[in-house]
């Protein structure tokens, strides 16, 4: 089976400008979570999607955004980008909405650079 | 504030030795723990969970860790390390009823000399 992918791979914005990141979970997960990495940290929590219903929301402004599909896939959408939004932006996926019972795989993630 | 922390930005440690990460968790009641390793270029994977019982658990590749309570503390240790074994490592925590929200440390960069 095909674990979780994400495109771009790569992307180059300029500041201003508006981003969409995209996301397909492994088949049959439902939950789709967005992680932003800036280099040197550790992931923060930006969304949680289940059944395309909002689950959570980290401590990220309302230019943050996303949205999950019918079939479980998910965009996280930036709008007026900023320097600090250059970051590894990671998509998680599971078949449930507790990560306490079952286990998020994560993608291999979209580097977004901002200049 | 629910926090994790990765008090060694870098460790180097020669091949066939043991090793041990540090980690340590702030929060208001024990909160479920999990190591995650990520290589260059690739997402994180799962190494090892604690939810409750026994406090040494074993994990993927060799990684054990033991939590400890009364230190608010959860290290990962392996008896040999491998060349393979170079990547960052991070620490994280999920509050009871906090969904799939998982809290990270800073991660710890592991290097092994041959």
């Amino acid at each position: 089976d095909a674990g979780v992918t994400q495109s771009p791979t790569h992307l180059i914005k300029t500041r201003g400008q508006h981003v969409t990141l995209r996301c397909s979970p492994i088949s049959g997960h439902k939950s789709v979570s967005w992680y932003q990495q800036v280099l040197g940290q550790g992931p923060q929590f930006i969304f949680q999607y289940y059944e395309k219903e909002e689950r959570g929301r980290g401590n990220f402004p309302d230019r943050f955004s996303a949205r999950q599909f019918p079939n479980y896939s998910s965009e996280l959408n930036v709008n007026a980008l900023l320097l600090g939004d250059s970051a590894l932006y990671l998509c998680a996926s599971s078949p449930r909405s507790q990560a306490s019972l079952y286990e998020q795989y994560f993608g291999p993630g979209t580097r977004l650079t901002v200049t | 504030a629910q926090s994790v922390t990765q008090p060694d930005i870098h460790i180097t440690v020669s091949e066939g030795a043991s090793l041990e990460l540090r980690c340590n968790y702030s929060y208001g009641a024990t909160p479920y723990l999990f190591w995650y390793v990520q290589s260059p270029g690739q997402g994180l994977q799962l190494l090892l969970k604690y939810f409750s019982g026994d406090t040494l658990v074993q994990g993927i590749k060799g990684f054990e860790a033991e939590f400890k309570r009364s230190q608010s503390s959860f290290n990962l240790r392996k008896p040999s390390v491998h060349w393979s074994d170079a990547a960052e490592y991070f620490c994280a925590a999920l509050g009871v009823n906090a969904g799939n929200m998982l809290t990270f440390g800073g991660g710890t960069r592991l290097m092994v000399k041959p």
